[in-house]
């Protein structure tokens, strides 16, 4: 059974710029979470969707931004890039949402860079 | 303001003996705790789960450990191996929070051979 797919695995993008990254959760999987981690705040929640709405978000700009389609594969966003936003974004998925024993899987992380 | 903290920034075990890395957390409503292993370069991978119904779960050399009245779990894993060295992250999730899971800052184990 495959795993939760991100891609890309590695880009570099120029301040101001802005990038998509895309997650594909495991099978059956509907709840697609984003997380960031940077080397000073640790992983921090983004933002969760199921079933094409979004459920939860965390504690970011505007900036950051996401959607889910219909076969559950997840895209997020950040526009207007700015040096701090370099980390690495992981996203994650699990079968159901809001429930307690709900488990969540991550992916292998896209690493973003800006310069 | 940290409501999930690991305040062991690392650990180092010799091969075969116990590691046991701790977590606190703050928030009485958390009644779902996890925790991760992470290499460098990949993502984390779930390691082991418990309820807050429950105060012990075992998953082969892996146990997790809940005292809900001190707000603290422990993961206990024996015999420790070289492989087992990576960053540890402790998670916490309330029912109603959805998918928000609040992570700790982690502890880098080392097993040394």
């Amino acid at each position: 059974k495959a795993g939760v797919t991100q891609t890309p695995r590695y880009l570099i993008k120029t301040r101001g710029q802005q990038v998509t990254l895309s997650c594909s959760p495991i099978s059956g999987h509907r709840s697609v979470s984003w997380y960031q981690q940077t080397p000073g705040q640790g992983l921090q929640f983004l933002f969760e969707y199921f079933s094409e709405t979004q459920r939860n978000k965390g504690n970011f700009p505007g900036r950051f931004s996401g959607r889910q389609f219909s076969n559950s594969r997840s895209e997020m966003n950040v526009s207007t890039l700015e040096l701090g936003d370099s980390a690495l974004y992981l996203c994650a998925s699990s079968l159901k949402t809001g429930m307690a024993g709900n488990t969540i899987y991550f992916g292998e992380g896209s690493w973003l860079t800006v310069v | 303001d940290q409501q999930v903290k690991q305040n062991s920034p690392s650990l180092s075990v010799q091969e075969g003996r116990i590691s046991i890395l701790n977590c606190d957390y703050t928030n009485s409503m958390f009644d779902y705790f996890l925790w991760y292993k992470k290499y460098p370069a990949e993502g984390p991978t779930f390691l082991i789960s418990i309820s807050s119904i429950k105060d012990k779960n075992e998953d082969g050399r892996f146990t997790v450990f809940l005292n809900k009245s001190a707000k603290h779990l422990s993961l206990h894993i024996v015999p420790s191996q070289p492989g087992d060295s990576a960053v540890y992250f402790c998670a916490a999730s309330a029912s109603n929070y959805g998918q928000n899971f609040v992570f700790g800052p982690g502890t880098r184990l080392s097993v040394l051979p």
